[in-house]
Formats: structure tokens, C-alpha cells, sequence
């Protein structure tokens, strides 16, 4: 099992420009999840999805969209760029039920 | 709102030191409670995890023990090693929410 795969792992964009960061989870968890990580905030959960279908928002979703059409993808697209989204972005699964979640290796995205 | 408070680092000590890293929390439910390890350049791991009153989670020689009373879950190892040096997450979800919430992180350097 490959896990939680995340596409790409650096990214730098301009203001304004839009881009899709790119989830995968080959374990058919339910559950999946986006974060941004920020010096001295630990995480925040942007959106999360509990099945194909099925999405909503956490605690930080402006700026971000999010679907859910199969089990194992979800991609999390920036609408437009602001320079405050300058993080790196976390992608998380689970099952169910299952206390555990699984991370991703991580995204570094730099808004210039 | 369900929230972690964790130790401000960065924390640095010398090789075969005692390490606590203190995290305490607030919960509208019973939480589970985790601890998430993060090195270098790479994502999240679950380090320990304990998800009832007095429970003790432990892995990789770290221990961390659910107390209820003085709602936290410090996190200790006796004697650490250079290859301990990460960042450290406490972490919370509440049974029925597939939320985490994360304290700020902790980084450790362990000096040889």
C-alpha cells in the first residue's frame, strides 16, 4: 500500500493564480480530511469529506473548494491565491470509526 | 470549543536527557487523545494514543498517560536520542467527531 500520496510537494504560485493539490489514499478509508500547517498553529482542518459525495467545511475553509467523487481522490483547489495561504498543506485519511488517521507527506505551497 | 494547549519550544537537550513535553486540553465530550510525531521534511505519524481515563500510551520508548482529573497527557521519555529531534503534536478528537484539533507543536533537538 502506498498509503496517503500527495501531489505536488513544492509549488510556488503568484497572486491570483488558481491550482488543484492533488490527494490519493489506496486503504478505502471513508474518512479524509485537508489541514494547513502555520508556524505556532499547529494544525487547522480546511475541509474534510466522510465518503464519496460527501464534503464540508472545518475550521479555516475560505479561499478553498474541495469534492469527494471517488473513495480514494480528494483534491483540494485554491479559487485564487492570496499570499496569507502560503502553508503547507496536510492530507489525512481514516476509517471510519478508527481513531488513527493517516498522513500524507505534505505540500509546501508559496504564494508570492 | 474543543481545543490542546502544548509547551512552547523549541526544546533542546543533550543525548540520554529526560524529556516531558506537557499538553493539556478542553473537551465538550470524552476525547481520545493522541500524540503525533513530525521529522524532518516529512508528514505526520501517531506516535501514542490512549482513548479512556488512566490509559497509557507508549511506542518508541515514549510514554504519555491520559489523566482526567487534571484533563492532560504529557508526554515523556526517559532517555532520548539525536533521532528523536522532530516536532511533536498533541492531539484531541471527540468519539462521533472526525475532527483533530492540534496543539501549536513542540520541536525537540537532541544534541550528541
Amino acid at each position: 500500500n502506498a498509503g496517503v500520496t500527495q501531489t505536488p510537494k513544492f509549488q510556488v504560485l503568484k497572486t491570483g493564480q488558481s491550482m488543484t493539490l492533488q490527494c490519493a489514499q489506496d486503504m478505502n478509508h471513508e474518512y479524509m480530511s485537508w489541514y494547513r500547517q502555520d508556524p505556532g498553529m499547529g494544525l487547522r482542518l480546511i475541509h474534510y469529506s466522510v465518503g464519496a459525495g460527501i464534503t464540508d467545511q472545518g475550521e479555516v475553509p475560505n479561499g478553498y473548494n474541495v469534492s469527494r467523487s471517488t473513495t480514494e481522490d480528494f483534491p483540494l483547489r485554491l479559487l485564487s491565491a492570496a499570499p496569507s495561504q502560503t502553508s503547507v498543506y496536510f492530507c489525512a485519511s481514516k476509517e471510519g470509526r478508527a481513531y488513527e488517521q493517516y498522513f500524507g507527506p505534505g505540500t509546501r505551497l508559496t504564494v508570492t | 470549543g474543543d481545543s490542546v494547549t502544548q509547551m512552547e519550544g523549541p526544546v533542546t537537550l543533550s543525548e540520554e536527557a529526560f524529556l516531558t513535553i506537557n499538553c493539556t486540553y478542553t473537551a465538550t465530550g470524552y476525547p481520545s487523545l493522541f500524540w503525533y510525531v513530525q521529522y524532518p521534511g516529512e508528514g505526520l505519524q501517531l506516535l501514542l494514543k490512549a482513548t479512556k481515563a488512566d490509559d497509557k500510551g507508549s511506542n518508541k520508548g515514549f510514554e504519555a498517560t491520559y489523566r482526567k482529573e487534571t484533563t492532560s497527557f504529557h508526554l515523556e521519555k526517559g532517555s532520548v536520542q539525536v533521532s528523536d529531534s522532530a516536532v511533536y503534536f498533541c492531539a484531541l478528537s471527540v468519539l462521533n467527531d472526525y475532527k483533530l484539533s492540534f496543539g501549536a507543536g513542540t520541536t525537540v533537538t537532541v544534541r550528541a
